[in-house]
């Protein structure tokens, strides 16, 4: 079982929409969560990260199940930009060492006119 | 502005060569790590260095090797002993070893033939 899973997609939606994309991880012990944004050929760029409490930013919510040990993500009234691939991420334990990230393969989305 | 830089973008070289990819940051970070990203993959951590004069081996460290002289700079070199070494390789820093959020470099597409 891969530590950090995601459903690579691609997940094909109107603008307007709203879409959400789940990731699993493995490691129960693991602390801090985000999401990143990979334009096509590009390098990640940090979305947001996730706390226990769920956060939004925007069109953008992200939330944290521990309990099932799954982090989400929604992305509400989706556009044309909105098109990439989401990276799930997750620190691998409780270390605090920022070597420990462990990345999914991404979720990639596609926004239609 | 601050910020880190790869280069070559683009990078070919033939079998058994030895190749170095340059890593730059101007952001006084104390991290700097090296990923690599193959299709329908996500980021796999090389190596990482927490402090100048010192470095980690990632997870798939075999066939690579790093230095750390100075704080700005985290030189990757691919050796002929990497077996697979056409890749997408991104270079990344944070604040300190302890902070999650990664700035990324443009990456560097290295193809061995």
């Amino acid at each position: 079982r891969k530590e950090v899973e995601q459903d690579p997609g691609p997940f094909n939606v109107p603008e307007g929409a709203t879409v959400a994309f789940n990731c699993t991880y493995s490691n129960s012990a693991s602390q801090s969560f985000f999401w990143y944004r990979q334009d096509c050929r590009k390098e990640p760029k940090l979305l947001m990260s996730v706390y226990s409490s769920g956060n939004e930013d925007g069109r953008f919510t992200a939330q944290l199940n521990r309990a099932s040990q799954y982090i989400s993500l929604l992305i509400r009234d989706s556009k044309l930009s909105d098109s990439a691939t989401y990276l799930c991420v997750v620190n691998r334990g409780s270390s605090s060492n920022t070597g420990k990230l462990i990345f999914g393969q991404g979720t990639t989305l596609q926004v239609k006119p | 502005d601050g910020g880190i830089t790869q280069s070559p973008k683009y990078l070919f070289r033939k079998e058994g060569q030895n190749v170095t990819l340059s890593c730059e940051q101007n952001l006084n970070h104390d991290a700097m790590y090296w990923y690599r990203q193959d299709p329908g993959q996500g980021l796999r951590l090389i190596y990482y260095s927490q402090i100048v004069n010192d470095f980690q081996k990632g997870d798939i460290a075999e066939g690579y090797s790093v230095s750390r002289e100075k704080k700005e700079s985290f030189p990757l070199t691919v050796t002929s002993a990497q077996k697979n070494p056409t890749a997408f390789y991104l270079c990344a820093s944070s604040l300190s070893p302890g902070q999650n959020w990664l700035h990324f470099g443009n990456g560097t597409r290295l193809t061995v033939t």
